[in-house]
């Protein structure tokens, strides 16, 4: 079964460490997201891409990398992590052709202390 | 409804209800979908309704789009106690297609 598969599940780092959450999908889609939520609200785009290579800036980017080496795999880099980054993150899937099929994985839970 | 306030919205019904919750977004879309989180979960889609329709179904699902008021709804009838969940509008965001912007959520507790 496609899905959108999240590692760790839970993560608690130290502030100013280095945090990589990663991400597989096995939808064959070309476009992937990292989100994060926070305590009562939506979730707000921090990156995405396109394809293999590619990476672009969402909404709320500063103080975040990615890196996507593949089309399975996405990765959201805290090189320095703070306390106002602890949130729930979460990786997502999607068509590009149709921009109608996004699949969501179970989230990571990121606790910076 | 979502979006013209930012905070999360909580609704209480009994198993049976029917239930409507809206959105109204700010920007141009040509799409609204719907999604449903459950308690650590990730958010699911339910139902993706486009500006050339005004009314989507799916099961026991209904969304309704209008675009003049940059508004959509999602009802569901008979509602069940596995309905519980936060649920999600979302439209796509500027040029870039693909990225969604979510409003805050509307939290529906659904009593058996």
């Amino acid at each position: 079964e496609a899905a959108v598969t999240q590692s760790p599940r839970n993560k608690v780092a130290v502030t100013g460490g280095k945090v990589t959450l990663s991400c597989n999908q096995t939808n064959n889609h070309n476009n992937m997201y990292w989100y994060r939520q926070d305590t009562g609200h939506g979730l707000r785009l921090i990156h995405y891409s396109y394809g293999a290579g590619s990476t672009e800036k969402g909404d709320i980017p500063d103080g975040y990398k990615a890196s996507r080496p593949s089309q399975e795999n996405f990765s959201l880099i805290l090189e320095l992590a703070t306390p106002s980054q602890t949130s729930v993150y979460f990786c997502a899937s999607g068509d590009a052709q149709t921009n109608s099929d996004y699949t969501f994985g179970s989230g990571t839970r990121l606790l910076v202390i | 409804s979502q979006w013209g306030e930012e905070n999360l919205q909580a609704l209480s019904i009994q198993e049976g209800e029917d239930v409507t919750m809206n959105c109204s977004y700010k920007t141009y879309t040509t799409v609204v979908q719907w999604y449903r989180q459950k308690s650590g979960k990730g958010p699911a889609q339910l139902i993706l309704i486009r500006s050339n329709e005004r009314e989507k179904r799916s099961g026991r699902l209904r969304a309704t789009l209008d675009t003049s008021s940059q508004s959509s709804s999602l009802s569901i009838t008979g509602t069940l106690a596995t309905d519980t969940a936060v649920y999600f509008c979302a439209t796509h965001r500027g040029s870039a297609l693909g990225r969604l912007h979510f409003g805050a959520g509307t939290q529906l507790i659904v009593i058996p």
